[in-house]
């Protein structure tokens, strides 16, 4: 079963030090799309990138995120100085197109990271 | 005005009866629509397209109105299993993410 695979399942981390989460697109998809949910919320969009591109980046903080899919690899998101306000679920998604009518989204398990 | 709004709920249901929530857009230029379902944090799993024309998938009734800018899922003969936060989404049309809306959380008792 290879489907959207994320990884950590669980990251915890202190104030001020790095997260990175890994994501896995299913084989042969390369658009790559990051939500994040926090508690009692539903998925913001952060970022969508199509290899070694990113395409749309607007729901992305300013600041201490960024987010890369390299030719080889995983799609990594990177959080800086990580704050408690980073504490959420973080969702990882691929399409084999842009998922502009119909097409599905498959998502990962997510990653859950909490901020002491 | 969020983009995509909904009843957070919770809607309590007899397991059996049915029940309908609706979800608003504000982008008139909103394409394509859908309901995905959640549980208890796990990653949200498509349940239905939803067309303009109506569609139903077994107990699941899918309805758009482009008019009002809403769209709605009606459950019948519900189950236990039903269960679940149901998310609203919707694609700009000349957009590629999906906008999520907030959920709408259903709990389907004995």
């Amino acid at each position: 079963n290879a489907g959207v695979m994320q990884n950590p399942r669980h990251l915890v981390r202190r104030r001020g030090q790095e997260a990175r989460l890994r994501c896995s697109p299913v084989k042969g998809h390369s658009h790559v799309y990051w939500y994040r949910q926090l508690p009692e919320e539903g998925l913001k969009f952060m970022v969508y990138l199509q290899k070694e591109n990113i395409i749309d980046e607007s729901g992305m903080p300013k600041e201490r995120f960024s987010a890369e899919f390299p030719k080889e690899g995983p799609s990594i998101l990177r959080i800086q100085q990580v704050v408690r306000g980073d504490s959420a679920a973080y969702f990882c998604a691929s399409s084999l197109n842009k998922a502009a009518t119909n097409e599905k989204l498959f998502f990962g398990s997510g990653t859950q990271l909490s901020v002491l | 005005r969020k983009e995509v709004e909904q009843d957070p709920g919770p809607f309590n249901v007899p397991e059996g009866a049915t029940v309908a929530f609706n979800c608003t857009y504000s982008n008139s230029a909103s394409q394509s629509f859908f309901w995905y379902r959640q549980d208890c944090r796990k990653e949200p799993k498509l349940l239905m397209s939803v067309y303009s024309s109506g569609n139903e998938d077994g107990r699941f009734t899918a309805q758009l109105n482009r008019a009002s800018q809403y769209i709605s899922l009606l459950i019948r003969d519900s189950k236990l299993s039903d269960s679940a936060t149901y998310l609203c989404v919707v694609i700009k049309a000349a957009g590629n993410k999906l906008t999520f809306g907030g959920g709408t959380r259903v709990l389907v008792k004995p």
